[in-house]
């Protein structure tokens, strides 16, 4: 089985310029979360989808983050414009059931280098 | 404010040693408590975690963890530390009920040498 994918692995972009993460998470699996870690601090919450809606939102920084679940399936965040203290590994997890107490899978992670 | 700390950036331990990397948090109610592993170049990978019942859970690759409710402590420990074992742990709370939010440490960096 695969297990949760995200792209691209590392993206260095310019202070300015728009970035796109993806998230394929295990098939079946309802509920997507992003995390965030600044170089060096926690792992910050962003956001959590169940299907193809927001459940919670409440971490995102500012509205240069938009983040998509088209159809349930794979997410996107896009980050625009990019700005120098947004570098930091992005993480997406998912769980096929809704809360802790059951496994949430992590994928590997994007490294997001802004210059 | 819900946190969690782990105190340590770093470990160091010689193979064969035991192991304790350190974690406490604060939050109010019954928390769920996690450790995570970041091997390089992997994602976060699940070791253990405790939400009720014997308060010392045991995990993978022969990793447990004890939730010591009067210190608000849930260190991680191994007997005997492998060269492999070196990697990004992170502690994890979550509070509120099993739907809460996933609150992580900062995470501490263990190396074991040979």
């Amino acid at each position: 089985e695969a297990g949760v994918t995200q792209f691209p692995s590392h993206s260095v972009i310019e202070k300015g310029q728009t970035v796109t993460l993806r998230c394929d998470p295990i098939s079946g699996h309802d509920n997507l979360y992003w995390y965030r870690r600044v170089m060096g601090k926690e792992i910050k919450f962003l956001l959590h989808f169940v299907k193809e809606s927001k459940q919670d939102e409440s971490g995102m920084p500012n509205n240069r983050f938009l983040a998509e679940r088209t159809g349930g399936t794979y997410s996107t965040l896009k980050v625009q414009p990019a700005e120098l203290e947004d570098s930091g590994v992005y993480f997406c997890a998912s769980s096929q059931v809704r809360g802790w107490n059951t496994e949430a899978f992590f994928g590997q992670g994007t490294r997001l280098t802004v210059v | 404010a819900q946190s969690v700390a782990q105190p340590e950036d770093q470990v160091n331990v010689a193979e064969g040693n035991p192991l304790t990397v350190k974690c406490t948090y604060s939050v109010s109610g019954n928390p769920y408590l996690f450790w995570y592993v970041q091997y390089p170049n992997r994602g976060l990978q699940f070791l253990l975690k405790y939400i009720t019942g014997d308060n010392l859970v045991k995990g993978s690759y022969g990793f447990e963890a004890e939730f010591n409710k009067s210190q608000t402590s849930f260190h991680l420990k191994k007997p005997s530390a492998l060269v492999s074992d070196s990697a990004l742990y992170f502690c994890a709370v979550v509070y509120g009920g099993s739907q809460g939010n996933l609150i992580f440490g900062k995470g501490t960096k263990l190396s074991v040498k040979p």
